[in-house]
C-alpha cells in the first residue's frame, strides 16, 4: 500500500518568500506529525494533529509556521517570510491514532526546503 | 525541556560484530521508547520499540532493554551486516502529551 507522500521532495527558495510543504498521509491515520529536521540532528518536533484539529503545536518555532489540515486527510505546512535558518528537512509522519500517545510513526521521505 | 540523550554519535564496526547505542531519558513519566533506522534520504523507519512496563525485547538480531530507574534504554544489534549501516535515532513519549522527543542520532557504519 501507498505509504506517506510529502511534496515537493526539494524546494529551493529566496529569503523573504512564502513556502507551502504538503503530507498526504496513510489512508485510515488519524494521528499526523510534522517534524523538522537540521543536518545532523534528530527530527525536532513541530506540531501534531488529531483529525483536522491541531491538538498541539508547541513546536512551531514562531508565528511564520502554520500548518493545518481542513479535511483531517492531507496536511500542509505553511512558511512565511522565510529565513536562512528555515534551511532543514521537514519531515511527515502519520499514525493509526488509535494507541494513545505510543505507536509507530510512519514517515514520509522528507521536503528539503533551502532558503538562499 | 524534556530531552533524550543518545551515545555515541558515530559507532564502526566490524561486520559480525555486536553494536550498542544508549539513550538517557529526562521524563520520568515517559513510557513508549522507539528506535528508528534513517537511510541517506530517506524518513526514519521503524526498527523496534519498547514500552515502559516491559524491560528487554527482542526481534531477531535487535534487541532493546529498558532500565526505568537509571532512565535509561539500549539498543543491540548482534551479527552486524554491511546493511545495517544507518543513522540510528533513539525516541521517548513525553507524558502528558502525543510528542515523541529523539535523541540526536547515531551514526552506525559496518566494515565488511
Amino acid at each position: 500500500g501507498a505509504g506517506v507522500s510529502q511534496t515537493p521532495s526539494n524546494k529551493v527558495t529566496e529569503k523573504g518568500k512564502y513556502v507551502e510543504l504538503r503530507c498526504d498521509p496513510i489512508s485510515g491515520h488519524t494521528a499526523l506529525y510534522w517534524y523538522r529536521q537540521s543536518l545532523g540532528q534528530g527530527p525536532e518536533f513541530l506540531i501534531y494533529f488529531q483529525g483536522t484539529g491541531a491538538a498541539d503545536d508547541s513546536g512551531l518555532p514562531n508565528d511564520r509556521f502554520f500548518a493545518v489540515r481542513p479535511e483531517g486527510s492531507v496536511s500542509t505546512l505553511k512558511i512565511q517570510r522565510t529565513e536562512r535558518g528555515d534551511s532543514a528537512v521537514y519531515l511527515c509522519a502519520s499514525r493509526r491514532g488509535t494507541t494513545g500517545n505510543t505507536g509507530e510513526l510512519f514517515f514520509g521521505e522528507g521536503s528539503r526546503l533551502t532558503v538562499l | 525541556g524534556e530531552n533524550v540523550e543518545q551515545h555515541p554519535s558515530t559507532l564502526s564496526v566490524q561486520e559480525g560484530d555486536s553494536a550498542v547505542i544508549k539513550c538517557t531519558y529526562s521524563d520520568s513519566a515517559s513510557n513508549y521508547f522507539p528506535w528508528y533506522k534513517q537511510e541517506l534520504g530517506k524518513g526514519p523507519q521503524l526498527i523496534i520499540d519498547i514500552r515502559s512496563n516491559v524491560g528487554e525485547k527482542k526481534d531477531q538480531r535487535i534487541a532493546v532493554t529498558l532500565n526505568k530507574t537509571a532512565k535509561h534504554f539500549s539498543l543491540h544489534i548482534t551479527e552486524t551486516q554491511p546493511e545495517d549501516s544507518a543513522v540510528y535515532f533513539c525516541a521517548a513519549s513525553l507524558s502528558g502529551t502525543y510528542k515523541y522527543i529523539f535523541g540526536t542520532g547515531t551514526r552506525l557504519k559496518v566494515l565488511a
